[in-house]
């Protein structure tokens, strides 16, 4: 039903690094801003990057963010325990004039 | 410090009606872009609706267009979603947002609200 596409999971090691996409269309992430959300279990969303690549104030370098064409990425290196979480892209989507999610996407720490 | 308190959710009837409420403070509602969000138990972000700082703009997912009414009591400070209509699919917990650079920099904690008979 969502308008963009990521993957359901990703996995990694402490210490590694991992990378989510997030796929949509040129009404959406190709000719608007992306943010990117973690819901750790049990909470609400927090916000981890906006207009694309800008951490909010009080968010580690470790995340990163990035948009290429009607794609958008969302990194974290060096891994920890505490970013087991289910991960979530978010844009406006001008043909439906409605923000739209990305599937969302769960990190497990192995 | 910034906080955003929903309430009024529950339990009601298919066909039957809601009133939530979030109470803001640490911030002045009417300087923001607010939004509702839900989420079914356990699945994804589902965006309801949004209202601009003045409240003069707003606009609604087609799921909820013409059954869903947000607006805004600056005075008070606070959101409102009202929910007539309601179906089984509306289930969910429903999260308002406060709006900075075009995202939801802020949310409450969240009211579940359950359309079952």
């Amino acid at each position: 039903q969502s308008v963009l596409t990521q993957p359901p999971s990703v996995s990694a090691a402490p210490g590694q690094k991992v990378t989510i996409s997030c796929s949509g269309s040129s009404s959406n992430i190709g000719n608007n801003y992306v943010y990117w959300y973690q819901q750790l279990p049990g909470t609400a969303p927090k916000l981890l990057i906006y207009e694309n690549n800008k951490r909010l104030s009080g968010i580690p370098d470790r995340f990163s963010g990035s948009k290429s064409g009607t794609s958008a990425t969302l990194g974290i290196t060096g891994l920890q325990t505490g970013d087991e979480a289910d991960y979530y892209c978010g844009t406006w989507d001008s043909s439906l004039s409605a923000c739209v999610f990305g599937t969302g996407t769960k990190v497990t720490v192995l | 410090e910034v906080q955003l308190v929903e309430s009024g959710g529950g339990l009601v009837q298919p066909g039957g009606s809601l009133r939530l409420s979030c109470a803001a403070s640490g911030f002045t509602l009417s300087g923001f872009w607010m939004h509702w969000v839900r989420q079914d138990p356990g699945k994804g972000l589902v965006w309801v609706s949004r209202i601009n700082p003045d409240g003069g703009s707003t606009t609604y997912a087609d799921a909820v267009k013409g059954r869903f009414t947000i607006s805004r009591d600056d005075a008070k400070n606070t959101l409102f979603l009202q929910m007539n209509s309601l179906r089984a699919d509306d289930t969910a917990v429903y999260y308002c947002t406060r709006s900075l650079f075009g995202a939801s920099d802020f949310w409450g904690q969240g009211t579940l609200v359950t359309v079952s008979s």
